[in-house]
C-alpha cells in the first residue's frame, strides 16, 4: 500500500524554523517526484515545492523561495522541507504529496494526511 | 502560470448536472488534474491530462478542454460529491486554481 507520512509540524515563533519530513513506503521511491502543499486554515491548496526523482530538478513558489528547501533522501525514502525564516502568514497544513507522469501530463496521485505548522508569537 | 476557476461556489441538488471550469493564464496543452476535497482530508484525485479519469472514480465526473480552457463535469451530482474541487496545472511549476465548492441547494 502506498503511503506518505509526514511529521515535524508544531507551534513556531515568527522569524523561526522548522524542518518537515516526509516517509514513504509501498512504492519505489527513487521513481517518483514528490511536491510539498499547504492549505492555510479555511483556504485553499497552495503547491510551494517540487523535487525530481534523484533532486536534479527544484523548484519553490515565489512565496516560499529563499526560506524554504526542499531535499530528499533516497536511501531512506524520505523527504524533508526546511523552512526558515517563518512567517504568520506560513501558517498552514502541510501535504507531501507524490506526483506520477503518465504519457501526456504528471498528476499528484498520493498525498499524506498532512502535518499542521502554526507560526506565533 | 495562474488559474481561474468559476464559479467559486454553486449550490445543487443530487442528480443536477455540475459544472466547472477552469481557466489558464497562457496555454498549458492538457496538464492539467482535478482533485476533490472533503473538510479535513487530503485531496483526492479525479482527473489527469485534462480528460484521463483516475482509476476507482466514478464515470459520472469527466473533464475536457486544451490549452487554457478546461472544463469538469459531474453528470448526476451524488451525495458524497459535495465537496470543494480544484484545478491544478503542471506545464510549468504547478499551480493550484482557488478552488470551486459545491453545496446542497
Amino acid at each position: 500500500e502506498v503511503q506518505v507520512v509526514e511529521s515535524g509540524g508544531g507551534l513556531v515563533q515568527p522569524g523561526g524554523s522548522l524542518r518537515l519530513s516526509c516517509a514513504a513506503s509501498g512504492f519505489i521511491f527513487s521513481n517518483y517526484g514528490i511536491n510539498w502543499v499547504r492549505q492555510a486554515p479555511g483556504k485553499g491548496l497552495e503547491w510551494i515545492s517540487y523535487i525530481s526523482t534523484y533532486g536534479s530538478t527544484i523548484n519553490h513558489a515565489d512565496s516560499v523561495k529563499g526560506r524554504f528547501t526542499i531535499a530528499r533522501d533516497n536511501a531512506k525514502n524520505s523527504l524533508y522541507l526546511q523552512m526558515n525564516s517563518l512567517r504568520d502568514e506560513d501558517t498552514a497544513v502541510y501535504y507531501c504529496a507524490r506526483e506520477d507522469c503518465g504519457s501526456t501530463s504528471c498528476f499528484i496521485d498520493y498525498w499524506g494526511q498532512g502535518t499542521l505548522v502554526t507560526v506565533s508569537s | 502560470i495562474q488559474l481561474t476557476q468559476s464559479p467559486s461556489s454553486l449550490s445543487a441538488s443530487v442528480g443536477d448536472r455540475v459544472t466547472i471550469a477552469c481557466r489558464a493564464s497562457q496555454g498549458i496543452g492538457s496538464s492539467l488534474a482535478w482533485y476533490q476535497q472533503n473538510p479535513g482530508k487530503a485531496p483526492k484525485l479525479l482527473i489527469y491530462g485534462a480528460s484521463t479519469l483516475q482509476s476507482g472514480v466514478p464515470s459520472r465526473f469527466s473533464g475536457s478542454g486544451s490549452g487554457t480552457d478546461f472544463t469538469l463535469t459531474i453528470s448526476s451530482l451524488q451525495p458524497e460529491d459535495f465537496a470543494t474541487y480544484y484545478c491544478q496545472q503542471l506545464n510549468s511549476y504547478r499551480t493550484f486554481g482557488p478552488g470551486t465548492k459545491v453545496d446542497i441547494k
